[in-house]
């Protein structure tokens, strides 16, 4: 079955800092790979979604992430962090052939002034 | 607001009592899942429709749970004799029958079991 991992359960960074969030996936076939993020007492909202038209995605608030086949990873990075990026990071992937997603166990992110 | 829809947003109930929660998705979209997420963890699947028909369950869904979606349009998730370990918030998503299926996600219901 697939798996998701994600380093680091807690990432400080301090505003104007680099964000980076880690996801690793298990599978040998790439599949289709997502970030989600979700503030506190909401649902998750889609930041970028990977489905192999590119390797380098971009999505909202001026996230992206990499798709590396040869590292199975799929990492989330934004130049400068900002103090309302601070919220919980997850990472999905969903196989082909398959319609759930299987989701890492989030990375929350706090942001220092 | 058109986004996905679930009812209600918070439950409290003594344990052995039988809760029901409803998810109104996007109205095009004919793809609807239920996850549950418990404190700390990343969302875990319970269940799949493709318009009606419930076409996957995960091992994760009891005997006590049960999901309908009777036209098609919005779903129910039923808990029968609640326990404690049900505590967690319940989330619906919906989507398209598009290739990567990109699937938007409700608010969440959370559940309290006393």
């Amino acid at each position: 079955a697939q798996s998701v991992t994600q380093l680091g359960s807690h990432v400080s960074v301090s505003e104007g800092a680099l964000v980076l969030l880690r996801c690793n996936y298990s599978s040998s076939v790439p599949p289709y790979l997502f970030w989600y993020v979700q503030y506190p007492n909401q649902g998750l909202q889609l930041l970028l979604k990977y489905t192999s038209a590119a390797t380098l995605v971009k999505g909202i608030n001026g996230f992206e992430a990499e798709f590396k086949k040869s590292e199975t990873s799929f990492h989330l990075t934004k130049p400068s962090a900002h103090m309302s990026d601070a919220a919980e990071y997850f990472c999905a992937v969903r196989d082909t052939g398959r319609r759930a997603l299987t989701f890492g166990s989030g990375t929350r992110l706090q942001v220092q002034p | 607001d058109t986004g996905v829809s679930q009812d209600p947003r918070h439950k409290i109930t003594k344990r052995g009592q039988n809760v029901t929660f409803r998810c109104d998705p996007i109205s095009e979209h004919n793809r609807l899942y239920w996850y549950r997420q418990t404190l700390g963890q990343g969302p875990e699947f319970l269940t799949y429709f493709q318009n009606e028909a419930q076409l996957e369950k995960s091992r994760l869904l009891s005997d006590r749970f049960s999901a309908e979606r009777p036209k098609g349009s919005f779903s129910t998730l039923e808990i029968q004799r609640t326990e404690q370990g049900d505590s967690a918030m319940y989330l619906c998503a919906s989507s398209l029958g598009e290739l990567t299926n990109e699937q938007f996600f409700g608010p969440g219901t959370r559940l309290t079991v006393l």
